[in-house]
C-alpha cells in the first residue's frame, strides 16, 4: 500500500510568493495532521482535519497559514505571502482511529526555503 | 497539559554497543498512549511502537526494547547491539485521548550516531 504522498518534496521561493503544499494521505485513513519542523522549533503540529473537517487549528502561526482538505484523499497547506521564517520541513500524517488507539504515519515532507 | 521530556540531546556509541533512549513525559490522564518514532537521515518519520497506560508490559522486536514505567512516568528505549543503521534521531510522543484530542506531543529528540 502506498503511503502518504507529498508535493512537492523540495520547494525554493522568493519572500511575498505564495506557496502551495499538497498531501494525499493514507487511503481509509480518517485523520489528517500537518506538522512543521525546525531546528528551533522541533516538531509543531499546525493543524488536522477528521473526516475532512478541521477540529484544531492552534498551531497555524498566523493567517499567512491556511490549510484545506477538499475530499478524503487530498489536502493542501498554503503560505501567502510566503517569509524567509517559513522555511522549514512541512509533514503531512495520516491516521485511522480505531477505537482509542492509533499511530500517525507520515509522508516525506516537504523541505520550504524561502529566500 | 501534557509533556514529553527527552533529555538526552546527543548520544554516540560504537557500533556493537547497547544504547539506551530516555523519555519521560507528564499527563493528568489516567489513560494515554506513548510512541517512538525515527527520524533517520534521509528525513522521514518512521513509526516504531506504541503503548497503552494500562499496558505495563515491555516489548521487544528484534535488537529493540521498551520499558515502560508508569511508577517513573518513564518509557525508554533499548537498541542491543548497535548497527550503523540505527543512527537516527528518535522522538518519544504522547497521546492523551481527552475527548476530541487527537494531538501527539513530541518530545525534541535524541540524535543517535553509531559509529563504525
Amino acid at each position: 500500500d502506498a503511503g502518504v504522498i507529498q508535493s512537492p518534496r523540495h520547494e525554493v521561493t522568493e519572500m511575498g510568493q505564495e506557496v502551495t503544499l499538497r498531501c494525499k494521505p493514507i487511503s481509509g485513513h480518517d485523520y489528517l495532521f500537518w506538522y512543521r519542523q525546525t531546528m528551533m522549533r522541533g516538531l509543531e503540529l499546525l493543524i488536522y482535519f477528521n473526516n475532512n473537517v478541521p477540529i484544531d487549528d492552534s498551531g497555524m502561526p498566523e493567517d499567512r497559514f491556511s490549510a484545506k482538505m477538499p475530499n478524503a484523499s487530498f489536502s493542501t497547506l498554503k503560505i501567502q505571502p510566503s517569509e524567509p521564517r517559513d522555511s522549514a520541513v512541512y509533514f503531512c500524517a495520516s491516521s485511522l482511529l480505531k477505537g482509542v488507539v492509533y499511530e500517525q504515519y507520515f509522508g516525506p515532507g516537504t523541505r520550504l526555503t524561502v529566500t | 497539559a501534557q509533556k514529553v521530556t527527552q533529555a538526552q540531546t546527543e548520544i554516540s556509541v560504537v557500533e556493537k554497543e547497547d544504547v539506551t533512549l530516555d523519555c519521560v513525559y507528564e499527563t493528568r490522564d489516567t489513560t494515554y498512549y506513548l510512541f517512538w518514532y525515527k527520524q533517520p537521515p534521509s528525513g522521514e518519520l518512521v513509526f516504531l511502537i506504541r503503548r497503552n497506560s494500562f499496558d505495563e508490559q515491555n516489548e521487544i522486536s528484534g535488537r529493540y526494547s521498551w520499558n515502560f514505567q508508569k511508577s517513573t512516568s518513564s518509557f525508554n528505549f533499548t537498541i542491543t547491539a548497535s548497527q550503523v543503521v540505527d543512527s537516527a534521531v528518535y522522538f518519544c510522543a504522547l497521546r492523551s485521548p481527552n475527548f476530541g484530542n487527537e494531538k501527539l506531543t513530541f518530545g525534541t529528540g535524541t540524535r543517535l550516531t553509531i559509529i563504525p
